[in-house]
Order: structure tokens, then sequence, then C-alpha cells
């Protein structure tokens, strides 16, 4: 079946420690996104990739880094610089065009320790 | 600036009952709402896509309107279960960057 992975499920960091968290899709997708939950706000958009090798900024970007070097894969650095990192993080795929909807991973629970 | 709102944000019902939840834009250029449902500690499930140019969109007991004139969108849930109980959050896609902009979403509870 077609869809996105992340993982872990769950992830502690410690204080002054870089996390990676993955997100793959074999949807065939082009684009990808990165979003951070946290209770009683809206999803807030980390960053956002249309097409291998680019991306761009999303609304929160300090203290997060990432990566596209292969269409299937969008992993998210969470820096030492992010200083409330303790979150849900979501990755979204879409197809180009403005046609198509979003499909979402499981997420990834964050927790600083 | 777009901005999405759900009213309610939350809303308990019995077990049976037809109900409808709404979701409210104020730029009516758009090109598409997606409703979708998640459960605590979940991801997001897409449940409807409703185009620009289309009025509305139906899944099993789903159905979801769109009317950009008014900037307005309701998800009408039918013969309702305790299995829906979840969160229900609608995004409008709107802008050329691609962006979804989020309502907050509404909380339900059918109780059995």
């Amino acid at each position: 079946d077609g869809g996105i992975t992340q993982s872990p499920k769950y992830l502690f960091r410690k204080e002054g420690q870089n996390v990676t968290l993955s997100c793959e899709q074999n949807l065939n997708h082009d684009a990808m996104y990165w979003y951070r939950q946290d209770p009683g706000q809206g999803l807030r958009l980390i960053y956002y990739s249309q097409i291998v090798n680019d991306f761009q900024k999303g609304d929160i970007a300090e203290g997060y880094s990432v990566s596209r070097e292969k269409k299937e894969s969008f992993p998210l650095t969470v820096t030492s610089a992010q200083k409330n990192p303790t979150a849900f993080y979501l990755c979204a795929s879409s197809a180009s065009g403005t046609a198509y909807g979003y499909t979402f991973g499981s997420g990834t629970r964050l927790t600083v320790v | 600036k777009q901005e999405v709102t759900q009213i309610p944000a939350a809303l308990s019902v019995p077990e049976g009952e037809n109900l409808v939840l709404n979701c409210s834009f104020t730029d009516s250029a758009i090109y598409n709402l997606q409703w979708f449902r998640q459960d605590p500690g979940k991801g997001l499930t897409s449940l409807l896509l409703i185009q620009s140019s289309q009025r509305e969109q139906t899944s099993g007991r789903l159905n979801a309107s769109l009317d950009k004139s008014s900037g307005r969108s309701t998800l009408y849930i039918a013969a309702s279960q305790p299995g829906d109980s979840a969160t229900y959050l609608c995004a409008v896609h709107a802008g050329n960057n691609r962006k979804l902009i989020w309502g907050l979403g509404t909380s339900l509870a059918v109780n059995p």
C-alpha cells in the first residue's frame, strides 16, 4: 500500500542534542512538508519541498533543518538551537498542482528530557 | 491574509444524531478545501477534498459542502457513531506556494 512512513514514533532528546526525524513516502509525490503540532494551536509549517534538491522555510523554521536528496525522503533535523522542541511532528506529501490534497504520516512525538 | 475558523471548538452528541461541523475562511480565492480527521496521538486522515469549482463531495456517511462566495464549508456526518469521536480539521489551500491554512479543529465526542 502507498503511504507515508514516519519514524520513530516516539523520540527523546537531551538538552544540546540534535535529533533527526525520518519521513519516507512511496506515493511518487513531488512535494513534501513538515508540520509541528502543539496542544491548543493549529498546525504550523516548518519546511516544505516542492522538488528534489530544493526546499523552502515555512512559518517556524528557526532551529530546524531539512534535506531533500531523494524524491521519497524528507528528513527533519531538530537542532540544539530549537529551544522548545517538545511537540508532535507531522510529515505530509502531495502531488504537483493545485488539484490534489495532502497525505499525512502517523507522526513523531518528540520529548526533551 | 487568509484565516480559517472552525465552530464549534467542541461538540458532544448522543449516538445516532446527524451533525454539522463548520469551517469558515476569509478569502474566497482558494484552490481547494480539505477535511481531515485526527484521533488522539495519531496522524491526520484525509476525509474529503473539495475543489474550488465543486459544491460538495460525499464519502459514505460524510458529506462536505463548499460555498466560496460566503467563505464557508460544512462537514455533515449522518447517523453518528462512537467511532466518529475524533478531532476534525479543515484546511484551505491558497496561494502560489501551496501552503495550507488550518483551522484549530472541532473535537467531537459521540456518546453511546
